[in-house]
């Protein structure tokens, strides 16, 4: 059984670039989050779906953060405008219907380096 | 709103010492914790949960950690620490729309 994917899992860009961070969550898991995880520092909330419908977003820290999740399945982080504060571990993870204590499943993450 | 302390940055043991990983959690009613393990360039796995069932917990790879409401602790053990076990660890509080990480506790184990 595959878990979450991510891709790519590694990102260099230069500032003000536009980047995509992909993530495939495991089949059937309805929910799926996204956190960033600066360096040294344990990850933080961005988004929350719950199959297509964002029902979270109050942890992308600007208007340059954007999720989708559109068929409620395969979602995309983009990132507008790219900052080197921005560089961080992006984490996704996807959780069943009805998980036992809310248990999320992690991806390995997109390392991204803002120059 | 929900927070998690974790009081230590470093811990560092020798191998087959027993090893201590503090954390406290605020919380306005009963959560849910968790502790995840996380290895260099690896994803985050899920060593225990706490549900509200049995307030000692039972992990993979011998580790187990106890609840203790009155002081609201979530302190993480194992009895024996093994060089594989130098990682980054990390408490965790679960919301239905969200976790909440610690800082982190980096272990170091030591031959």
């Amino acid at each position: 059984g595959a878990g979450v994917s991510q891709s790519p899992r590694y990102k260099v860009a230069k500032r003000g670039q536009d980047v995509a961070l992909r993530c495939d969550p495991i089949s059937g898991h309805v929910s799926l989050f996204w956190y960033q995880q600066a360096l040294g520092q344990g990850p933080e909330f961005l988004t929350y779906f719950q199959n297509e419908a964002q029902l979270d977003k109050s942890g992308l820290p600007s208007d340059r953060f954007f999720a989708e999740r559109p068929e409620g399945s395969v979602s995309t982080l983009k990132i507008q405008r790219t900052q080197q504060e921005d560089s961080a571990v992006y984490l996704c993870a996807t959780r069943p219907r009805g998980a036992d204590g809310n248990e999320q499943f992690f991806g390995p993450g997109t390392r991204l380096t803002v120059l | 709103a929900q927070s998690v302390t974790q009081l230590d940055s470093h811990v560092s043991v020798s191998e087959g010492t027993p090893v201590l990983l503090r954390c406290n959690y605020s919380s306005s009613y009963s959560p849910s914790l968790f502790w995840y393990v996380q290895h260099p360039n690896k994803g985050l796995q899920l060593l225990l949960k706490y549900t509200s069932a049995a307030t000692l917990v039972k992990g993979i790879n011998g580790f187990e950690a106890e609840f203790k409401k009155s002081e609201t602790s979530f302190h993480l053990t194992k009895p024996s620490a093994h060089m594989s076990d130098a990682a980054e660890y990390f408490c965790v509080a679960g919301g239905y729309n969200k976790l909440i990480f610690g800082a982190g506790t980096r272990l170091a184990v030591h031959p």
